[in-house]
């Protein structure tokens, strides 16, 4: 009973194929979140929800889009991909914007 | 401009010593600090958090400090053992809606 699961766990593409990666929390959290840990092992946040509304959207290319159906799911659809885009992706959840964050294994991209 | 910092990338200490890491920021004005542990190919794991007013957290072998003053959290393992070598991530939280800022991390290495 996963709390917080991706998918898929790797994705290899071409640049500028299209590609989304899925996430889903069973935590019954109101906030999920999108993070990006490049090469480096930096870890930042790219977009947050709060019951399905967007209420972070750091400076992402326009390229980046999520999307909640849901409270419990949050996916992010990428266009065009790029190389620079190659970073491993972690969905996270957490009851309220500050409160401890249940992070999800993440999804490596890899763009050739 | 506003930062956070992990001092060291990378730390290595004999068993059974105590580990310390240390976080300072920058030009925030944090609510509070968490600390996570991230494990190689997974996603941070969420260990303790503390608030702007306390200036200690306990946790088992765990021990967080807080000094507003000094802009500094230091993280603590007591009888340090193999199976805690992790990179370990600072994240403060700002005043406001803003989302949680991580560090870059420290990998500690346990040395039986």
């Amino acid at each position: 009973d996963t709390a917080v699961s991706q998918t898929p766990k790797y994705l290899v593409t071409q640049m500028g194929n299209d590609k989304s990666i899925k996430c889903e929390q069973n935590l019954g959290h109101d906030t999920m979140y999108w993070y990006k840990q490049d090469s480096k092992k930096f870890l930042k946040i790219m977009f947050s929800y709060n019951n399905k509304e967007l209420i972070i959207n750091e400076t992402v290319p326009n390229r980046f889009s999520p999307k909640s159906p849901d409270k419990a799911h949050l996916n992010l659809h990428i266009n065009s991909l790029e190389l620079g885009d190659s970073a491993v992706y972690f969905c996270a959840s957490s009851q309220g914007l500050g409160d401890e964050q249940y992070f999800g294994p993440g999804t490596r991209l890899t763009v050739t | 401009s506003q930062k956070i910092e992990q001092n060291s990338e990378a730390l290595n200490i004999q068993e059974g010593k105590t580990a310390t890491l240390t976080c300072n920021y920058t030009n925030y004005s944090p609510a509070y600090l968490q600390w996570y542990r991230q494990d190689p190919g997974r996603g941070p794991v969420f260990l303790l958090l503390i608030r702007e007013n306390e200036k200690e957290k306990r946790k088992e072998r765990l021990k967080v400090t807080f000094d507003t003053t000094l802009k500094q959290s230091l993280f603590h393992i007591t009888a340090s053992q193999p199976a805690d070598s992790a990179t370990y991530l600072c994240a403060l939280l700002n005043s406001g809606n803003t989302p949680l800022v991580f560090g870059k991390g420290t990998r500690l290495s346990v040395i039986a």
